[in-house]
């Protein structure tokens, strides 16, 4: 069974700075893909960026990317130039993709202090 | 764009009353998630169908049921709620093999049970 943790319940980073979400996970799978939520107040949770796990390269969407680690099984996001819409609660999710199920993580609770 | 519908916002039912949560997607997705959320566990999965009929234990289906009669709709069952029910219920739909099998989320279900 595949197990996702994030270790951080709570953060908080200034308007315009860069903060770092951690996520590391265990799975015995070679295949998988790799996925940060965000889930704004009282809003949808929303995908911010996936990562697939045979890719080299770390994915990157605007102000939003990760460090994917596989040979140490971490995942991390990086949010850059940080921005008060940024603030919601962050999941980290896993998929060994077919008929698997998806998990995810705790949650961090990111606030964006002006 | 995606569309995933929950059919309440806020439910408040009482101790052993059947309690039934709709989903509705509007995208022709195989699969379909319910989550219970609750703070600190972050999104726990209790009941997934990869098809019409289909449906496939997550990690917490106990006290819980599922229908899948049509593929765009996907209904969890409470057949007799309890107070440790009391939770935001997140339906979810992805499509089977697509775009490394994003989930899209509905606005969620505020379900408190006296």
């Amino acid at each position: 069974a595949q197990t996702v943790t994030q270790s951080q319940p709570e953060m908080s980073v200034q308007e315009a700075e860069t903060v770092t979400l951690s996520c590391t996970y265990d799975t015995s799978e070679n295949n998988y893909y790799l996925f940060w939520y965000k889930q704004p107040p009282s809003r949808q949770m929303i995908l911010v960026i996936r990562q697939e796990a045979y890719k080299q390269q770390n994915a990157t969407e605007n102000r939003f990317s990760v460090n994917f680690q596989k040979a140490a099984k971490s995942f991390s996001l990086k949010i850059s130039d940080s921005q008060l819409g940024d603030t919601a609660m962050y999941f980290c999710a896993f998929d060994a993709g077919g008929y698997q199920k998806v998990t995810f993580g705790t949650g961090t609770k990111l606030q964006v202090i002006p | 764009d995606v569309k995933v519908t929950q059919s309440s916002r806020y439910l408040v039912k009482r101790t052993g009353e059947k309690v039934f949560l709709e989903c509705v997607q509007d995208m022709d997705h195989e699969n379909m998630f319910w989550y219970r959320q609750d703070p600190g566990l972050g999104l726990r999965l209790i009941y997934f169908s990869y098809d019409v009929k289909m449906k496939e234990k997550g990690d917490i289906p106990e006290g819980y049921s599922v229908s899948r009669e049509k593929k765009e709709r996907f209904s969890l069952i409470l057949e007799s709620a309890s107070t440790n029910q009391t939770s935001m219920y997140l339906c979810a739909s992805s499509l089977r093999g697509g775009r490394m099998n994003e989930q899209y989320f509905g606005p969620g279900t505020r379900l408190t049970v006296t």
